[in-house]
Formats: C-alpha cells, sequence, structure tokens
C-alpha cells in the first residue's frame, strides 16, 4: 500500500509569510502527527490528530497551526515565518488506537530567507 | 522537561562488533517504546519495537531491552555493520498516543 506522502518536498519562503503543508497518511490510518527537526536537533512534535479531532499538542507558538480532513488527510500551516521556522516537517501516521509503529513520510524541507 | 532522553549525540563502532544504543525515559505513564532509524534526506523508518510487559524484544540482528525499574531501554546491533550508519531515535508511547522522541544518537559504523 501506499505510503505517506507529504507535499511539497522543498519550499522556500521569506519571513513574514505564511505557508500550508499538506500529509496523506496510510490508508486506513486515522492518526496523523506533524514533528519539525532542525539541523543537530532531534524530532519536536509539533501536534497529533486523530479522527479530526486535535488529540496532542506539542509547546510550540500559536502560529503553527494544523486541521485533520475527514479522509484523514492532514494540513499544517505556519503564519508569520520567521528564520528559525526553518526545518524539516515530517509528518507521521499511525493507527492511532493500538500500539503500533509510526510511518513516516520523506518530509517538507522549508527554508525562511 | 524532556521525558525521553538520548545521553550520547553520536557513537562510532567498528565493522562486525556491537554497537548498543541507549535510551531514558521520565514518565512511568509509557507502556510501548520504539526505536527509528533515519537516513539524510529521509523520514524515519520504524526499526524494532518493545511493549512494557516485556524486558526484550529480538529481531535478526536487533534486539531492544527494556529495564523497567531504572526506565532505560538499550538496542543492540550485533554485528554492527557500515549500512547501519544512521541516526537512531528512541520513542516511548502511553496508550497508544503520541509519540515522544529523543533527540537521536548518531551510529557510525566503520568498515
Amino acid at each position: 500500500k501506499a505510503g505517506v506522502t507529504q507535499t511539497p518536498r522543498y519550499l522556500i519562503k521569506t519571513r513574514g509569510q505564511q505557508v500550508t503543508l499538506s500529509c496523506s497518511p496510510i490508508s486506513g490510518h486515522r492518526s496523523v502527527s506533524w514533528y519539525q527537526q532542525t539541523p543537530g536537533q532531534g524530532l519536536q512534535f509539533l501536534f497529533e490528530y486523530f479522527s479530526e479531532t486535535q488529540r496532542n499538542k506539542g509547546n510550540f507558538p500559536g502560529r503553527f497551526s494544523g486541521r485533520q480532513f475527514s479522509n484523514s488527510r492532514s494540513e499544517m500551516n505556519v503564519s508569520t515565518l520567521e528564520l528559525g521556522d526553518s526545518a524539516l516537517y515530517l509528518c507521521a501516521s499511525s493507527h492511532g488506537q493500538l500500539n503500533t509503529e509510526a510511518f513516516f513520510g520523506q518530509g517538507t524541507r522549508l527554508t525562511v530567507v | 522537561d524532556q521525558q525521553v532522553k538520548q545521553n550520547s549525540p553520536s557513537l562510532s563502532v567498528q565493522e562486525g562488533r556491537i554497537s548498543i544504543l541507549n535510551c531514558d525515559y521520565t514518565n512511568s505513564m509509557f507502556d510501548y517504546f520504539l526505536w527509528y532509524k533515519k537516513y539524510p534526506a529521509e523520514g524515519p523508518t520504524f526499526l524494532i519495537s518493545i511493549s512494557s510487559i516485556k524486558d526484550k524484544n529480538e529481531d535478526g540482528r536487533f534486539t531492544v531491552f527494556l529495564n523497567k525499574s531504572a526506565k532505560h531501554l538499550s538496542l543492540h546491533i550485533v554485528p554492527s555493520q557500515p549500512g547501519d550508519s544512521a541516526v537512531y531515535f528512541c520513542a516511548a508511547t502511553a496508550n497508544a498516543g503520541k509519540s515522544t522522541f529523543g533527540d537521536g544518537t548518531t551510529l557510525t559504523v566503520k568498515p
């Protein structure tokens, strides 16, 4: 079955702009989580959506938001971009109700200039 | 408050030897633990997991050990191969919820 698909793969934005990233989970997976990875850093949890509801939220400012649609596809939005938002944004899908592994997409590399 | 910690940012071993990657956690509610491997420019991929009701899980060259009383788990790779060179992330979940990741350990296996 198809894996997790993230679009776009690469993105360059200027400070102050906003950006929307998209994630299509594996078919049947109802949980989608978003992570930020900056150079030399681990995976910082942004938020998790399950059945269209935000189930968990990390410690990121309100400029970071997300949503999940009825088909489990998810979008992440960052407004008023800052240089420090440059990072690899990873989406992961999982069953959400069983202890199973998460499947990651290849990520979206966002560069803010 | 970092609930999952990988205190060694990097580890270098010789091909054929054992690699031991360590992970500590603080949240006693975690009941499922996973290890992921990540190559540059790719998303992490699942490697092996262990439930809190077990203390060991083995899959080929990879074995994960869990010490609940010490809130410590480790990943053993034996024998190590150059293709194992990657960043390894430890993750923990509670009640099948979100995964909390450590900062990762970069493993380099030298030929």
